[in-house]
């Protein structure tokens, strides 16, 4: 799977938009780009995931670039909740679907605060 | 049911103790998965079963013994554990693992906390 390059901490005023980075330079076109995150002390939580169009759902948007090479992830109104490690991880697809290990590199520690 | 459940929450063992964990699905998954995580480390891959198979174990050493008795259940036996075992094990389940389903992600489950004195 290719590797994954995130911010170690971002900051957010609650309420606000979090826009959380991630690179992935390496990416094949084989590969889903996927997002979870870690709440303290509970297991991952699957957000969203994108291959190559702008996703949404009832959590948060995925934007992807053109070229694929890096992704943005978008909590439109941030809550205290929200505080936790978001991890960007990228999975192999097959016939437009995704399978396989899921490998998590060292997130991003997304803090909101009042 | 769209939960992991694993039990116990929380486990002191020592060293020469043998204990279990235990993980419990009923969403229909036919894969399950054993990760491991050390405090402000993410979560690593520890074993891998497709089809109640063990697919994957990702060189762990032998005092962790997975066991998948159905289609349901996943085990992990503990045997000789050393403090530097102790960590978060976190099981999970995927519709699939080596073949593709639309929308195929990972559900956790909450995790055990391990300690080993």
């Amino acid at each position: 799977d290719a590797k994954t390059t995130q911010p170690t901490s971002m900051d957010c005023a609650e309420g606000r938009a979090a826009n959380l980075p991630c690179n992935h330079s390496t990416i094949s076109g084989n590969e889903y780009v996927y997002w979870y995150r870690q709440i303290h002390s509970q297991g991952p939580q699957y957000i969203i995931h994108g291959l190559k169009n702008n996703e949404t759902n009832e959590m948060a948007s995925l934007i992807i670039t053109e070229d694929r090479k890096s992704s943005t992830l978008i909590l439109p109104h941030a809550t205290l909740r929200d505080t936790a490690v978001y991890y960007c991880i990228v999975r192999v697809n097959a016939g437009g679907t995704s399978y396989g290990k899921l490998t998590f590199g060292q997130g991003t520690i997304l803090t909101v605060h009042p | 049911d769209t939960e992991v459940t694993q039990t116990p929450k929380h486990l002191v063992m020592g060293m020469t103790n043998k204990k279990s964990l235990k993980c419990e699905q009923h969403m229909g998954h036919r894969a399950m998965y054993w990760y491991k995580q050390k405090a402000k480390k993410p979560p690593e891959l520890m074993f891998v079963y497709s089809y109640e198979k063990l697919s994957i174990n990702e060189s762990v050493p032998s005092r962790f013994s997975p066991e998948c008795p159905n289609s349901s259940l996943l085990n992990l036996h503990l045997h000789a554990l050393q403090p530097e075992d102790s960590a978060l094990y976190l099981c999970a389940s995927s519709q699939e693992f080596d073949r593709g389903r639309r929308g195929d992600g990972y559900t956790f489950g909450s995790g055990t906390r391990l300690t080993v004195v």
